[in-house]
This record gives C-alpha cells, structure tokens and sequence, in this order.
C-alpha cells in the first residue's frame, strides 16, 4: 500500500519563475492539505483540499493556489517566487472521516530551492 | 503570534530512562491535539493524539497529558530508545481539519 508520494523531490528556481508541486494521496483517502516547512520551524498550513475544493486557507499570499483531481491527488502552484519561498513543501493526507480528519500522512516533501 | 509553542529546541536523555517533551498553546478554540515524529529525508509521522475532552492517552510506550487550564501538554516516552531520536512536532487543530505545530524539538537518546 502506497503511502503519500510527492514529486520532484528537489527543485531549484529562479526568482519570479513559477513551480508546480504534485501531490498522490495514501490509498482511500479523499482530503489533501499543504504545508510549508522553512528551516527550523514546523510546518505551516497553507491549504487544504476536499472533494476538488479548497476548504481551508492559511494566512499565504494568492501567489500560491492549488488544484484537486478527481482521483484525489492535487497540485501545489507557486505563481512570481521569492527567495523567502525557498523552504520543504510537505503534503498530507487524510482518511474519509465525515466531513473531517484530524490525523494526517505526510509524504516526504519536495524541497524548493529559489535562486 | 505562534499559537503553538515548544520551547525546548533539544533534550538529551539516557537510553531506557523517561523522555518528556513539553508544548503549550494559546487558541482555547483547539479541540483536538497531535504529536508527530520527523526523521531527516522524511514527512512527519503520527505518533499520538488526544482529543481535549481528555487528560490522558496512552499507546505503548508513549502517554500525552493535556491540561486544559494550563493550555499545556507533554509526551512521555517510557522507556526511550535510541531509534526514538528524532525531531517531535506537537501540533493543534480545531474541527476545521487544520492543523497548527509547533517549531518541533529535536530528541537524541543516547545508548
């Protein structure tokens, strides 16, 4: 059984440039939620997705948007980067819970370097 | 303003003696809390959670406290091994499914 699985695993960019993260949730799980991890902090929540919708938002500038497939996997886009965008993006999945979960499964990050 | 806090960066501890990692919150509004281990190269792994209505849960080796008054809780782990050493996320959410974590503190068991 797969768990959660996150390409590329490294990514270096220049500023200004776009990037997309990509995202495959653990099998049966239908909620995929993004975060930041800068170096030495813990991760910050940037979005969350269900049933292809955002339903929750952390405090990120529109700059970063994201998308849910029907097979439940999801896209993480970062619009005009910046050098403080430089940080280990962690994807996490959920099982079906009602309408929500609390423990999630993380991937191992895609770490995006911006030059 | 960081609603989750771990103030300890580090602890070190003796193989087979108790290990205690301490977090406090500040958002009365969690109701559910989490902790999570992370390895270099890896996410984060769910280790234990306890829901606010609660004061203690326990899995094997490892016990979360919550108090609810002190806005405070720990993780216990009894006995600590040296494959437990790794960095310990507390984290916190509401039923909204968000989740908000603390800066992590990094545990080293020695043998």
């Amino acid at each position: 059984d797969a768990g959660v699985t996150q390409s590329p695993t490294h990514l270096i960019k220049t500023r200004g440039q776009q990037v997309t993260l990509r995202c495959s949730p653990k099998s049966g799980h239908d909620t995929v939620s993004w975060y930041q991890q800068a170096l030495g902090q813990g991760p910050q929540f940037i979005f969350q997705y269900y049933e292809e919708e955002e339903r929750q938002r952390g405090n990120f500038p529109d700059r970063f948007s994201g998308h849910q497939f029907p097979n439940y996997s999801s896209e993480l886009n970062v619009n005009a980067l910046l050098l403080g965008d430089s940080a280990l993006y962690l994807c996490a999945s959920s099982p079906p819970s009602g309408s929500y979960s609390y423990e999630q499964y993380f991937g191992p990050g895609t770490r995006l370097t911006v030059t | 303003d960081q609603q989750v806090k771990q103030n300890s960066p580090s602890l070190s501890v003796q193989e087979g003696r108790i290990s205690i990692l301490n977090c406090d919150y500040t958002n009365s509004m969690f109701d559910y809390f989490l902790w999570y281990k992370k390895y270099p190269a890896e996410g984060p792994t769910f280790l234990i959670s306890i829901s606010s209505i609660k004061d203690k849960n326990e899995d094997g080796r490892f016990t979360v406290f919550l108090n609810k008054s002190a806005k405070h809780l720990s993780l216990h782990i009894v006995p600590s091994q040296p494959g437990d050493s790794a960095v310990y996320f507390c984290a916190a959410g509401t039923n909204a499914g968000k989740s908000t974590f603390g800066d992590g503190t990094t545990l080293t068991v020695k043998p």
